[in-house]
């Protein structure tokens, strides 16, 4: 049992590159949760999904795409990176809402220049 | 605009004592509370939780103790052990966040020996 998984570990882009942040679990949860940690920040939610098919935006969700078209993976999708997307990303899984214990990835380092 | 504030960057506490971590918040209709615990490369892991039909939640050496009325929560450990130096996450939940989690900056906890 993996539980969260997420790659890659580290990355640097260009400003307008795009790239996709892998995630996946395999526990069978139904939610699934995009992070980005930022100095003196808390996390602040991205993107969310309550099961397969099924996408929303969080609180800064501009400059991403997502989409779980099954219950293991959720990619997270950069269009045009910029440096204010220069973050620590986390994904993250609960059983069925966010409030049930989520489960996080080990994360992924961000650098944009 | 914070709606789950964490004051105080950092704590040191000695070991054996008690470390008592706090949070605020600002919003009335968050009724789910959580905190999660971070070590370094690491993603969160969930400690413990609290309902605001509550006051107190006791999960081992960690107590969650809620104030709705000064909209302030707390966690205590006790006794507090090497291990628990890490970055300590307060989180809430509500009607109005659509119940995901709001998330505070967090609270670097550092055990002496």
């Amino acid at each position: 049992n993996a539980g969260v998984t997420q790659t890659p570990k580290f990355q640097v882009l260009k400003t307008g590159q795009s790239m996709t942040l892998q995630c996946a679990q395999d526990m069978n949860h139904e939610y699934m949760s995009w992070y980005r940690q930022d100095p003196g920040m808390g996390l602040r939610l991205i993107h969310y999904s309550v099961g397969a098919g099924i996408t929303d935006q969080g609180e800064v969700p501009n400059g991403y795409n997502v989409s779980r078209s099954t219950t293991e993976d959720f990619p997270l999708r950069l269009l045009s990176a910029a440096p204010s997307q220069t973050s620590v990303y986390f994904c993250a899984s609960s059983y069925s809402l966010p409030t049930d214990t989520q489960y996080f990835g080990p994360g992924t380092r961000l650098t944009v220049l | 605009d914070q709606q789950v504030k964490q004051n105080s960057p950092s704590l040191s506490v000695q070991e054996g004592r008690i470390s008592i971590l706090n949070c605020d918040y600002t919003n009335s209709m968050f009724d789910y509370f959580l905190w999660y615990k971070k070590y370094p490369a690491e993603g969160p892991t969930f400690l413990i939780s609290i309902s605001s039909i509550k006051d107190k939640n006791e999960d081992g050496r960690f107590t969650v103790f809620l104030n709705k009325s000064a909209k302030h929560l707390s966690l205590h450990i006790v006794p507090s052990q090497p291990g628990d130096s890490a970055v300590y996450f307060c989180a809430a939940s509500g009607m109005d966040s659509n119940y995901q989690l709001i998330w505070g900056a967090g609270t670097k906890l550092i055990i002496k020996p």
